[in-house]
């Protein structure tokens, strides 16, 4: 069992937006700005999209946001492109034993 | 460019042992720490702990003590997973991939699968 909670999978139609939260508690998302997200095309590695909750990397499209709200992170795509279907993580800082965790993961199809 | 390249694939009978490397390139190898990340077949991430790349101390997380070690070679840039002892569930590709200053895994290795099976 992960210990950042994300729906197992979303979708929409190019052009929407979708969002996928991410959910912990006070000891990771809720406690701290190190929040980052993942993205997986199949038989890839994954690819950072968006670190310290809402900066995106240079190279990524603006397309791609990351928020947070208590204890619950999340990260919004604008003008859904079939090229964006692929899984999503989620990743956090924690006070716990093991100090990065990721979440279980999101398979975003866009229809 | 900055890269990380992993050894290739590996086939491995119940109770042998494996070494992945990962030869960075492109950066300063002892500036950022190098971390190590399995994904079960079908399954999401699980981050098996870190190196640091400066003093070669390592950080394991729970579930990655006793069987996994993690080492260095800052002469030729390449960080190193040995996993002894292995086991069918071992099976699993597994990614280096560098930490940023804000901890953010931001340079992934293309992952190398490994296969225990007898």
């Amino acid at each position: 069992q992960s210990a950042l909670t994300q729906p197992a999978s979303v979708s929409g139609s190019p052009g929407q937006s979708i969002t996928i939260s991410c959910t912990g508690t006070s000891s990771d998302v809720g406690g701290y700005n190190y929040v980052s997200w993942y993205q997986q095309h199949p038989g890839k590695a994954p690819k950072l999209m968006i670190y310290e909750v809402s900066n995106r990397p240079s190279g990524v499209s603006n397309r791609f946001s990351g928020s947070k709200s208590g204890n619950t992170a999340s990260l919004t795509i604008s003008g859904l492109q079939a090229e964006d279907e692929a899984d999503y993580y989620c990743s956090s800082y924690t006070s716990s034993s093991t100090p990065w965790v990721f979440g279980g993961g999101t398979k975003l199809t866009v229809l | 460019q900055v890269q990380l390249v992993q050894s290739g694939s590996e086939l491995k009978k119940p109770g042998a042992s494996v070494k992945v490397s990962c030869k960075a390139s492109g950066y300063t190898f002892t500036s950022y720490a190098m971390n190590w990340v399995r994904q079960a077949p079908g399954q999401g991430l699980e981050w098996m702990g870190w190196i640091n790349t400066n003093t070669g101390n390592p950080t394991y997380a729970q579930g990655f003590t006793g069987r996994f070690v993690f080492s260095l070679d800052t002469s030729v840039s390449t960080a190193y997973l040995q996993i002894s002892s292995l086991k069918a569930e071992d099976t699993a590709v597994y990614y280096c991939a560098r930490s940023s200053s804000s901890g953010a895994f931001d340079i992934w290795g293309q992952g190398t699968m490994v296969t225990v099976s007898s």
